[in-house]
């Protein structure tokens, strides 16, 4: 069965810091690999799709990336702003195309 | 822009009541989901659809049902809505399976029982 983890649990940093979220999954035999911010109490909003056979995508000031062979994908957020701020979920496509989320990172950027 | 909606946003009602929370969207996608989040915690899949007729339990077990007779509308129902039901309740949609599959939710619907 596949399990998704995210480190850190939360992470609190100081606005303009370059920072890393951690994804790792335990079974690379996945479809894609997709980002996700939630706000408080919101719905999630996609923020990049990484298909298997890709090695990172970018999008504005983040860029995420994948190793299928280790299990593990990291999203970049390069300039933090407090409007970074939420909560963030990586979701892998496994067999039967479902999504499975790790438990997400809570973060915080202060001004 | 993801073109999923769902109502009501949110939802109090008095337990033993039946219920139905909508989920549409206007992408044409095949597959449809829904999630189940308590506040903080992670996603948990409660159900999904194919395609029209198709349903299927998913790896959280619910009491919910849902129904797929339209591509666009995936609702799901509780016939006798009790506290422990009350959560947030999310809805997806994604194109079929393949390079570039991409997955779109809705803004969730925010279910209290009392």
């Amino acid at each position: 069965k596949q399990e998704v983890t995210q480190i850190p649990a939360a992470l609190s940093v100081p606005e303009g810091e370059n920072l890393v979220l951690n994804c790792s999954f335990t079974d690379s035999a996945i479809y894609n690999l997709q980002w996700f911010r939630q706000d408080p109490g919101k719905g999630l909003t996609s923020l990049l799709l990484i298909q298997s056979s890709q090695r990172e995508q970018t999008s504005g000031r983040l860029n995420a990336s994948l190793d299928k062979s280790s299990g593990r994908s990291t999203l970049y957020i390069a300039a933090s702003q407090p409007g970074d701020s939420a909560t963030y979920l990586c979701a892998v496509y496994e067999g039967a195309q479902k999504l499975v989320f790790g438990q997400g990172t809570r973060l915080t950027i202060n001004p | 822009e993801a073109d999923i909606y769902q109502t009501p946003r949110y939802l109090v009602i008095g337990t033993g009541k039946k219920i139905t929370l909508e989920c549409s969207q206007t992408m044409g996608h095949d597959k449809m989901y829904w999630y189940q989040q308590d506040p903080g915690m992670e996603l948990h899949l409660i159900h999904y659809s194919y395609g029209v007729n198709s349903t299927e339990k998913g790896d959280l077990s619910s009491e919910s049902t849902v129904s797929r007779i339209r591509t666009e509308h995936f609702p799901l129902t509780l016939e006798s809505a009790r506290p422990s039901h009350t959560s947030q309740y999310l809805c997806a949609s994604s194109d079929v399976l393949g390079a570039g599959t991409e997955a779109f939710f809705g803004q969730g619907t925010r279910l209290t029982v009392v």
